[in-house]
């Protein structure tokens, strides 16, 4: 069955810092990949898409890569801030369906 | 900036009753789901819907559940018979295109379903 894991539920790091969150899956054969964020009780926001034939995508001081050999996707996010604690899904389209990974929690600290 | 809205934020109900989980999408999207998440747990996909039809369930969408777009700006969730196991987070989402088309979703606030 299809699977997505991310690597750690979750990540502490101090501002200013690039954090680094990884998407892996296996059983699949996504033609793209999605980053979302969720803050509590809240919905997941749409960040990022970026498609199997685009190695990296860039928005802001967001940046995901992508490397369907390795079945892996990367979100950096540099110069972090505070406002940026949240939980980050990794998500993989189907033709009408979105599967979620279970999301790493980042806690950027002043 | 369009949005999408649900209502209500929070729902408590007994075990056995009826729901209604109410959304009204982006207004010119034309494909719409519904997820749902466990406290704790990830965003499972429930089902989607387009054309005044189901596109796609999943497993949890069983004959307990039920969707409706009653008119044309409201989509509902109906659950017949809440069980405990009911009780997570619903949220509603829509797009303009298909998801493999390489489209993006956008997600309302969720609605908090608490079975007792």
């Amino acid at each position: 069955s299809q699977k997505i894991e991310q690597n750690s539920e979750a990540l502490n790091i101090q501002e200013g810092k690039t954090a680094t969150l990884t998407c892996n899956y296996t059983n699949y054969s996504p033609a793209y990949l999605q980053w979302y964020r969720q803050d509590p009780g809240r919905g997941p926001v749409f960040l990022l898409l970026i498609r199997e034939n685009e190695k990296e995508k860039r928005k802001e001081r967001l940046k995901v890569t992508f490397d369907t050999t390795l079945k892996q996707s990367l979100f950096h996010i540099t110069a972090s801030q505070p406002a940026d604690s949240a939980t980050y899904l990794c998500a993989l389209a189907g033709y009408s369906t979105l599967t979620f990974g279970k999301g790493t929690m980042l806690l950027v600290s002043p | 900036e369009p949005e999408v809205t649900q209502t209500p934020s929070h729902q408590v109900t007994q075990m056995g009753q009826e729901v209604i989980l109410r959304c009204v999408p982006i207004s010119n999207h034309l494909y719409f789901y519904w997820y749902r998440q466990i406290l704790g747990q990830k965003v499972e996909f429930l089902v989607s819907f387009y054309n005044n039809e189901i596109s796609e369930k999943s497993e949890i969408f069983d004959d307990q559940f039920s969707v409706e777009r009653p008119d044309g700006s409201n989509f509902t969730l109906k659950i017949r018979s809440t069980k405990l196991e009911d009780s997570a987070m619903y949220f509603c989402a829509s797009s303009d295109r298909a998801l493999g088309s390489g489209e993006t979703q956008y997600f309302g606030p969720g609605t908090r379903l608490l079975v007792l």
